[in-house]
């Protein structure tokens, strides 16, 4: 069974400095990852995946992650924090279940950007 | 385009009382449906998903039921809420494969 750890539950960062969202994985076979943030009260939003490829993967509003296989990691980052960035963010790794692809996420990292 | 519809945006119910939560998806065909909960904003629960009509998988026991009734609509249901059944419900869909699964704008639901 895949599974996500998410170390951190709030990470803080001063605007305009760069930032780190830490994310681990585990899943038997190659991993599919995936970054979703989400604002106060609403749905999730998509922000980058991981299928194959370039490990450096670039998403929405100028995030990226790196996918590194050694260290079974896909942390996001930016480079330069924006307070429109404080939100909580999830990650997630994609398995097959009973016939189905299923998402496990990790409980969540809580980002304030501090201006 | 593909948009997903939840309603009601915010419910507040009495303990003991039924539940139809509504989730549909327009722009697409045939998509895998999932039923999540999210308790104090924080962990993502998978309740159900569908692959299609009539097939409904459930993750965890529990006092709710899910149904698909149309391609493109999965519905989220109690006969008896409970205080616990309190939460964020999030809808979503995605095509077969590994694919990005995109979320609707929740449901807030509080039992009192």
């Amino acid at each position: 069974a895949q599974s996500v750890a998410q170390p951190e539950d709030q990470v803080n960062v001063a605007e305009g400095n760069p930032l780190t969202v830490k994310c681990t994985y585990s899943v038997s076979g190659n991993p599919y990852l995936f970054w979703y943030v989400q604002y106060p009260n609403r749905g999730l939003q998509f922000l980058l995946k991981y299928i194959t490829g370039d490990n450096l993967v670039k998403g929405s509003y100028g995030f990226e992650a790196e996918f590194n296989k050694s260290q079974t990691s896909f942390h996001l980052k930016k480079p330069s924090a924006l307070v429109s960035d404080s939100a909580l963010y999830f990650c997630a790794v994609e398995g097959r279940r009973a016939g189905s692809y299923q998402l496990t996420f990790g409980k969540g990292t809580k980002l304030s950007v501090i201006p | 385009s593909q948009t997903i519809h939840q309603w009601p945006a915010t419910l507040v119910q009495p303990v003991g009382s039924p539940l139809s939560l509504e989730c549909t998806v327009e722009g697409t065909s045939n998509p895998n449906l999932y039923w999540y909960r999210q308790a104090a904003g924080r962990g993502l629960q998978l309740l159900f998903y569908s692959v299609g009509i009539g097939q409904i998988s459930s993750e965890v026991p529990q006092n709710l039921s899910a149904s698909r009734p149309q391609d493109r609509q999965f519905i989220l249901s109690s006969k008896k809420l409970l205080l616990s059944d309190s939460g964020f419900y999030l809808c979503a869909w995605r095509k077969e494969g590994p694919v990005t699964q995109y979320f609707g704008p929740g449901t807030r639901l509080l039992v009192l």
